[in-house]
């Protein structure tokens, strides 16, 4: 089976500049998610999906951050405007339920540098 | 507030001896444990889970084990093979669903 799918794969922006990510999770999966990976961290959970309604977004910075899920299938992560902290790695993942014993299926992630 | 610790950034081991990674967690809600693998430049990969109610789950070379009275886990790989050369995130969820917390990770080199 296809991965989750993501582009770009890297993006250098400058601070309070727009950026967007894009991800296409595994065909089937109803529960996609966004996680920032921080260098030197974990992944912490940004927006989780289940088909195109939210979950939970509690830790998305809302007043910057975006996420949409249309259809159920694509989503996109929009950052507006950028701030130096913003610089991580952006990892979408799916799975096939949003609940236990359902593993999550990661994309290769965007690494965002701000500067 | 971590409420998952791996508290050992790097870890060294001979080629064919075992290695073990820790993790630690203070979150009595949690009763689902999971090791992701991740190699440079790739999304993280489901390695092997354990659920609360067990104390030891085992699959080929992995294994983990809970110990849920001291709210730690850990993953024992036996034997290690350079292949094995990753960084390890240690993750727990909650019974609501799978939002799961990840610990800062163990760089695991394995060396021939």
């Amino acid at each position: 089976e296809a991965g989750v799918a993501q582009s770009p794969r890297y993006k250098i922006i400058e601070k309070r500049q727009s950026v967007a990510f894009w991800c296409n999770p595994i065909s089937g999966h109803a529960t996609l998610y966004w996680y920032q990976q921080i260098l030197g961290q974990g992944p912490k959970l940004l927006i989780q999906f289940q088909n195109n309604g939210v979950v939970d977004d509690s830790q998305l910075p809302k007043d910057r951050f975006s996420a949409e899920r249309l259809k159920g299938v694509d989503s996109t992560l929009k950052i507006q405007p950028a701030k130096l902290e913003d610089s991580a790695v952006y990892l979408c993942a799916s799975s096939l339920v949003g609940g236990l014993n359902s593993p999550l299926h990661f994309g290769n992630g965007t690494r965002l540098t701000v500067t | 507030d971590q409420q998952v610790k791996q508290n050992s950034p790097s870890l060294s081991v001979q080629e064919g001896r075992i290695s073990i990674l820790n993790c630690d967690y203070t979150n009595s809600m949690f009763d689902y444990f999971l090791w992701y693998k991740k190699y440079p430049a790739e999304g993280p990969t489901f390695l092997i889970s354990i659920s609360s109610i067990k104390d030891k789950n085992e699959d080929g070379r992995f294994t983990v084990f809970l110990n849920k009275s001291a709210k730690h886990l850990s993953l024992h790989i036996v034997p290690s093979q350079p292949g094995d050369s990753a960084v390890y995130f240690c993750a727990a969820s909650g019974a609501a669903g799978n939002k799961l917390t990840f610990g800062g990770g163990t760089r695991v080199l394995v060396k021939p």
